[in-house]
């Protein structure tokens, strides 16, 4: 079966850590391009990091730029987010994402069930 | 604030036709196709149309898309009770480097 399944999240204090995987089966996963987007409790989506097929080429949102830091592992089929230094306001549900398509057109085709972050004390 | 502008909420009867806009900019749907998203309650967003106007693998043809310029909008054709959920649309921006999103639309099935 084509999926994306996240696991890491949890509770963790403001200031502290965290490290979020993404584990694809069904598909190759190092042919694709894969994203981080985050869902705050009752609010919309929002794109945080961009990850290239090879790792090379990486983009975040200025919301978690020198915070979070996107990187993928293509032998394991895995993907991973590092949360540090973290805020009240970074709770929410991360789901990872596969970005099929190319150039002009690309297309956000497949997505995971999320894993719930809460930073709170 | 969102990127790009979807009206928060849309409603119609069963039946009826119900089209939602996404309005964005030169640098994100003025350049780059858009996608679509359906998201059931408690549930993670589905691809529902890319490339403007292309369905997805399953997705019903009362889903259309598509795009004009810096918008897009999306149209639901024969709305039925299961289409109550909350859309988004989304675009690359090549500027920002990004993936940016519109606020979603919640639509309702009255």
């Amino acid at each position: 079966e084509v999926q994306l399944v996240e696991s890491g999240g949890g509770l963790v204090q403001p200031g502290g850590s965290l490290r979020l995987s993404c584990a694809a089966s069904g598909f190759a996963f190092s042919s694709y391009e894969m994203n981080w987007v985050r869902q705050a409790p009752g609010k919309g989506l929002e794109w945080i990091s961009y990850i290239s097929s090879s790792g090379s080429l990486i983009y975040y949102a200025d919301s978690v730029k020198g915070r979070f830091a996107i990187s993928r592992d293509n032998t394991k089929n895995s993907l991973f987010l590092d949360l540090n230094s973290l805020r009240a306001e970074d709770t929410a549900v991360y789901r990872c994402a596969r970005d099929s398509g190319s150039g002009d057109d690309p297309i956000v085709d497949l997505w995971g069930q999320g894993t719930l972050v809460t930073v709170s004390p | 604030q969102s990127v790009l502008t979807q009206p928060p909420s849309a409603s119609g009867t069963p039946g009826q036709r119900v089209i939602i806009s996404c309005s964005g900019s030169s640098s994100d749907i003025g350049s780059n196709s858009v996608n679509w998203f359906q998201q059931l309650p408690g549930t993670a967003p589905k691809l529902l149309i890319h490339s403007d106007n292309q369905r997805h693998s399953g997705v019903p043809d009362r889903f259309s898309g598509s795009r004009s310029g810096t918008s897009a909008s999306l149209a639901i054709s024969g709305l039925q009770s299961e289409d109550e959920a909350d859309y988004y649309c989304a675009a690359w921006d090549g500027s920002l480097h990004a993936w940016v999103f519109g606020g979603g639309t919640k639509v309702t099935v009255l």
